[in-house]
């Protein structure tokens, strides 16, 4: 499976941006790269994903490097609610199964934000 | 109706006591899966059921055993487990046929005396 490497750890202020990097340099041509977060006490939750171009949602922006070996998550305001363990995945195929993919977890960016 | 239901939210089990984890979702999803999620550590996957077949396993101890009884419902029954299985066990299901998110549940908090 490719990789992610995120930082353990970042910080923020309210109401600024916040750029969450990745790198995942052994991305296959054929990765999606996923970005999931995960509140204290809550399962994880969705956020965005990618293939190519970058992704706009209501959550956040996801800007993918043209080489595709690196991504980032933009939160464009950050608020108090945003504070949370963000993980970046690559679907991670499985081609001797029916079900084709999965996500594999690496260990994730723990996002604090301070007032 | 766009979550995934997990009960209980908490268990506590002794390791000799069988019971069962119920995962529901009603959102059409064919593609389900059991995550483990120690404390401070990253979701594992444990199990994938696809159109209700086991798909994948992630070489779980035979003391976890999945069962996707219809396209809804996921269940781990969990027999003689040990204090090192206690976890926060994480529900999942997704789309298939396209690349799209994946919801997942609460979980259920599993705490083996």
């Amino acid at each position: 499976d490719a990789k992610t490497t995120q930082p353990n750890s970042m910080e923020s202020n309210e109401e600024e941006p916040v750029h969450l990097p990745c790198n995942h340099s052994t991305i296959s041509g054929t990765d999606y790269i996923h970005w999931y977060r995960q509140l204290p006490s809550q399962g994880p939750e969705y956020v965005i994903h990618g293939l190519t171009s970058n992704v706009n949602n209501r959550m956040a922006s996801l800007a993918i490097a043209e080489d595709r070996k690196s991504s980032t998550l933009i939160l464009h305001r950050a608020t108090l609610r945003d504070a949370a363990v963000y993980y970046c995945i690559l679907r991670a195929n499985y081609p001797n199964s029916n079900s084709g993919y999965a996500l594999n977890f690496g260990k994730g960016t723990s996002l604090l934000v301070t007032p | 109706d766009t979550e995934v239901t997990q009960t209980p939210k908490h268990l506590v089990m002794g390791m000799t006591n069988k019971k069962s984890l119920k995962c529901e979702q009603h959102m059409g999803h064919r593609a389900m899966y059991w995550y483990k999620q120690k404390a401070k550590k990253p979701p594992e996957l444990m199990f994938v059921y696809s159109y209700e077949k086991l798909s994948i396993n992630e070489s779980v101890p035979s003391r976890f055993s999945p069962e996707c009884p219809n396209s809804s419902l996921l269940n781990l029954h969990l027999h003689a487990l040990q204090p090192e299985d206690s976890a926060l066990y994480l529900c999942a299901s997704r789309r298939t046929g396209g690349a799209g998110g994946y919801t997942f549940g609460s979980g259920t908090r599993l705490t083996v005396v």
